[in-house]
């Protein structure tokens, strides 16, 4: 089955620089690859999403690339703001999963330091 | 849109008992739904799949008997925690995937907070 690996675990920033979280995956399969955002006590929310047939999406202040050769995508955040502080959560849908569940990495948590 | 509702958010219950969750899809409607489990500082890991009129598909290690699915209506599931011992004690959350071509968005609900004691 599909595995997903997501670093780092635990990422810290000052408020105005850029902040980065890698994950790879292991099915050559799969083909949607959602991010999300959590925060304490609260639902996952999605926040962008990219499919296999696109390699970059960008949306504001957050933006998504993906390399199907290497298996791996990352989530870019620019000009990052406290509120920004929470885990993040990578995911990828394996066709060949319960119809087709995601399966999430183990998630970052990005501080931003004002 | 697009939007999952849990009830309830918070639950006490004691040993032996049983305890049933909600979820709701609230403006669309979803063959498809999820049942995730999550302890503190952890990721979210997949129970079963849920869907609407036939039987639930369940993770490996996941005791079918003692988590009960039912998926009746395109917007509701339901997950019953039989027989709940301290160790079930966790945070649950449901997503909802829309019934729209070619759709793989994924939902959630805002989670139900079960504590055995």
């Amino acid at each position: 089955g599909e595995n997903v690996e997501q670093h780092p675990s635990t990422l810290s920033v000052q408020e105005g620089d850029s902040a980065v979280i890698k994950c790879t995956y292991s099915d050559s399969a799969s083909n949607y690859f959602p991010w999300y955002k959590q925060e304490l006590g609260k639902r996952p929310q999605l926040i962008i999403d990219i499919r296999s047939n696109v390699g970059e999406k960008k949306d504001q202040r957050i933006a998504v690339t993906l390399n199907k050769t290497a298996k791996h995508f990352s989530l870019h955040i620019t000009e990052t703001q406290p509120e920004d502080s929470a885990v993040y959560f990578c995911a990828a849908r394996s066709p060949g999963g319960s119809q087709g569940n995601l399966i999430f990495g183990k998630g970052t948590k990005l501080s931003v330091k004002p | 849109g697009a939007v999952v509702s849990q009830h309830p958010s918070r639950v006490i219950c004691k040993s032996g008992t049983s305890v049933k969750i909600e979820c709701r899809s609230l403006d669309f409607q979803a063959t498809t739904m999820f049942w995730y489990r999550q302890f503190p500082k952890q990721s979210l890991m997949l129970m079963a799949t849920s869907n609407e009129g036939s039987k639930a598909t369940y993770e490996q290690g996941v005791e079918k008997d003692k988590f009960l699915i039912n998926h009746a209506s395109l917007t509701l599931s339901t997950l019953t925690v039989t027989s709940a011992h301290p160790e079930d004690s966790s945070f649950y959350i449901c997503s909802a995937r829309r019934d729209r071509d070619n759709s793989y968005e994924q939902y959630f609900g805002p989670g139900t907070r079960l504590t055995v004691t």
